[in-house]
């Protein structure tokens, strides 16, 4: 049951800006847009979340259409280290439903070039 | 380090062997997880606690037994397992199991190979 839509692979080019697109026409008022990352051979990492406005912290920005059907995650300056699958996740409020767990597509492919 | 621990990284199993992968975290959080990640394969939800309580079981094999004993800890049991569930399990933590607005925080792996 995808609720997000995001492209397989991206390629960026060091230091340059990336962003990374998703699509979640399904979503819920209550629904968070939370995006994760996860580099070879780890555990994923959280990177940033938000529910209306654009949200921005030390490793990214996040930027929600104004109807929320779609939402961006933005890389400022990549890096190598950026390299990683990208994983953009719908998390809900729903007491006692499912609604609230994690869970992951495919997500996008980060390739970052010198 | 995220402050979720996962012991062993690494595990060769045979077949007929029972052995327990382990998850601590000192977060202060109250709900934690198992994940499961296949080569190729998005990460699946296994099981979810909340408040040592286990409020999901998505269709997991028994050979799989989770056991939380208290808030810091997450066990999952295994025995008679099959090669196909070689994979790298996860572990992860977050403040609230159905609190949408809180991140999750997730352990290194165990990765296990069931030969």
């Amino acid at each position: 049951d995808a609720k997000t839509t995001q492209p397989n692979s991206m390629e960026s080019n060091e230091e340059e800006p990336v962003h990374l697109p998703c699509n979640h026409s399904t979503i819920s008022g209550t629904d968070y847009i939370h995006w994760y990352r996860q580099l070879p051979s780890q555990g994923p990492e959280y990177v940033i979340h938000g529910l209306t406005s654009n949200v921005n912290n030390r490793m990214a920005s996040l930027a929600i259409a104004e109807d929320r059907k779609s939402s961006t995650l933005i890389l400022h300056r990549a890096t190598l280290r950026d390299a990683a699958v990208y994983y953009c996740i719908l998390r809900g409020m729903n007491y006692g439903g499912s609604q609230g767990n994690l869970i992951f597509g495919k997500g996008t492919k980060l390739s970052v070039k010198p | 380090e995220t402050g979720v621990t996962q012991t062993p990284r690494h595990l060769v199993m045979g077949m007929t062997n029972k052995k327990s992968l382990k998850c601590e975290q000192h977060l202060g959080h109250n709900a934690m997880y198992w994940y499961k990640q296949s080569a190729k394969k998005p990460l699946e939800l296994m099981f979810v606690y909340s408040l040592e309580e286990r409020v999901e079981n998505n269709s997991v094999p028994s050979r799989f037994s989770p056991e939380c004993p208290n808030s810091s800890h997450l066990f999952l049991h295994l025995h008679t397992l099959q090669p196909e569930d070689s994979a790298l399990y996860l572990c992860a933590s977050s403040q609230g199991v159905w609190a949408g607005d809180t991140e999750a925080f997730f352990g290194q792996g165990t990765r296990l190979t069931v030969v």
